[in-house]
């Protein structure tokens, strides 16, 4: 059974870069032709898509945190990686890694995450 | 803001049959898959249905998901007290070249 898992800091300071871990364990991330995305959640607040990766290391951002988010893989430690930098206020979060299926068919694009990890709160406060 | 508006609440009795609608646009639900995530209280939003209408291994036969046009709907058949949750719809937008998820809609059981 496949388990997605974040880790990292769950205080970050303004201006400075936010990075989380996710372990991917029970599969591994480079053997399918899956996606491994970022989504994150203000707190009492709807689902953003951050970003995907493709063990390849092939990605795709949301254009609009893009300037600012960087998503890389690990496959030999089976993790990817998110770092958000210059952080405000306004990222503070839940932020949930995920698997990603993401493919463009001839019906369009077939875009769902299944299954996610826990997620992790992250602060942003001096 | 969300590019896909639901309706901010719903509810129903036991048993009843409860329908949350998903409105969008011909770049996203108009032209790509529409799918629903369950968040129950506390926990990671959790695929219902995938594809428009396919439903994950393990998820009741009591959900079910239709597309029409430029809008998608979730039925919740034979409600349950187990489904006190938000209920979020999603798909890509092909404009705005990214995932978008729908507004959110809270679903409580009387």
């Amino acid at each position: 059974q496949l388990q997605l898992q974040e880790s990292g800091p769950g205080l970050v300071k303004p201006s400075e870069t936010l990075s989380l871990t996710c372990t991917v364990s029970g599969g591994s991330i480079s053997s399918s032709s899956y996606y491994w995305g970022w989504i994150r959640q203000p707190p009492g607040k709807g689902l953003e898509w951050i970003g995907s990766i493709y063990y390849s290391g092939s990605t795709y951002y949301n254009p609009s945190l893009k300037s600012r988010v960087t998503i890389s893989v690990d496959t030999s430690k089976n993790q990817f990686s998110l770092k958000l930098s210059s952080v405000t206020a306004a990222d503070t979060a839940v932020y949930y890694c995920a698997r990603h299926e993401f493919e463009r068919y001839s019906s369009g694009w077939y875009n769902w995450f299944d299954p996610w990890g826990q997620g992790t709160l992250v602060t942003v406060s001096s | 803001q969300s590019v896909l508006t639901q309706p901010p609440s719903a509810s129903g009795t036991p048993g009843q049959r409860v329908t949350i609608s998903c409105s969008g646009s011909s770049s996203n639900i108009g032209s790509n898959t529409v799918n629903w995530y369950q968040q129950l209280p506390g926990t990671a939003p959790k695929l219902l249905i995938y594809s428009n209408n396919q439903r994950p291994s393990g998820v009741p036969d009591r959900f079910s998901g239709s597309k029409s046009g430029t809008s998608a709907s979730l039925a919740i058949s034979g409600l349950q007290s187990e489904d006190e949750a938000d209920y979020y719809c999603a798909a890509w937008d092909d404009s705005l070249n990214r995932g978008v998820f729908g507004t959110g809609t809270k679903v409580t059981v009387l």
